[in-house]
């Protein structure tokens, strides 16, 4: 069973730029969260994707958006890369549909944002 | 709205102590509760879910919904239990989850 996994580890960025995360989730998941963690802070949610649709979004402005894939992979895409964007992105899956809270979630390493 | 506060950033406790970490949360129905830990070098990982009613690792936690509370316990702390813990809640109906920004728990020799 593999777990979730997170690409890139690290990257930097300019302001002003745009920015792909990628995240593959653990088999058998087929709901994807993504949070952003600036130091010293819990994970902050940004959406959830269930079924290639956004289930859910906490209060992030539309330039972050996402996709899911058939394969329930996902990616985190930010537009207009602000300075305060710099933090540490979490993908997390679990393995249910609706209710997949219950279960919890699995999470990836993350990817380390700097916007400089 | 949502939300969730532990209110200690950091404990530290001797090895053999009891260890309570905070949890309080704010949510209008039915909370669904979580408590993840972060040991060092180590991605976060779930620890209990409320629902299950569950002992993991020697900890405990208790849903008190009137003092809207989800407290993690555990009788006697043991060193390797130093790590970062999260506390979360979920609402499964709008796919939104909220965590409290942790504490860093120390157990000492």
């Amino acid at each position: 069973e593999t777990g979730v996994t997170q690409s890139p580890t690290h990257l930097i960025k300019t302001r002003g730029q745009q920015v792909t995360l990628r995240c593959s989730s653990q088999s058998g998941h087929n709901t994807v969260s993504w949070y952003q963690q600036a130091l010293g802070q819990g994970p902050q949610f940004i959406f959830q994707y269930y079924r290639e649709e956004e289930n859910g979004r906490g209060n992030f402005p539309p330039r972050f958006s996402g996709l899911q894939f058939p394969n329930y992979s996902s990616e985190l895409n930010v537009n207009a890369l602000e300075l305060d964007d710099s933090a540490l992105y979490l993908c997390a899956s679990s393995p249910k549909g609706r209710a997949q809270g219950a279960y919890g979630y699995t999470f990836g390493s993350g990817t380390r944002l700097t916007v400089v | 709205a949502q939300r969730v506060t532990q209110p200690e950033k950091l404990l530290s406790v001797f090895k053999g102590a009891p260890v309570e970490l905070k949890c309080n949360y704010s949510y209008s129905g039915s909370p669904e509760l979580f408590w993840y830990v972060q040991y060092s070098r180590q991605r976060l990982q779930l620890l209990l879910r409320h629902i299950s009613r569950e002992s993991i690792k020697g900890f405990t936690a208790d849903l008190n919904k009137g003092e809207t509370s989800f407290h993690l316990k555990k009788p006697f702390a043991q060193e390797e239990d130093s790590a970062m813990y999260y506390c979360a809640l979920i609402n499964t109906n709008a796919g939104k989850s909220t965590f409290g920004d942790g504490t860093t728990l120390t157990v000492k020799p």
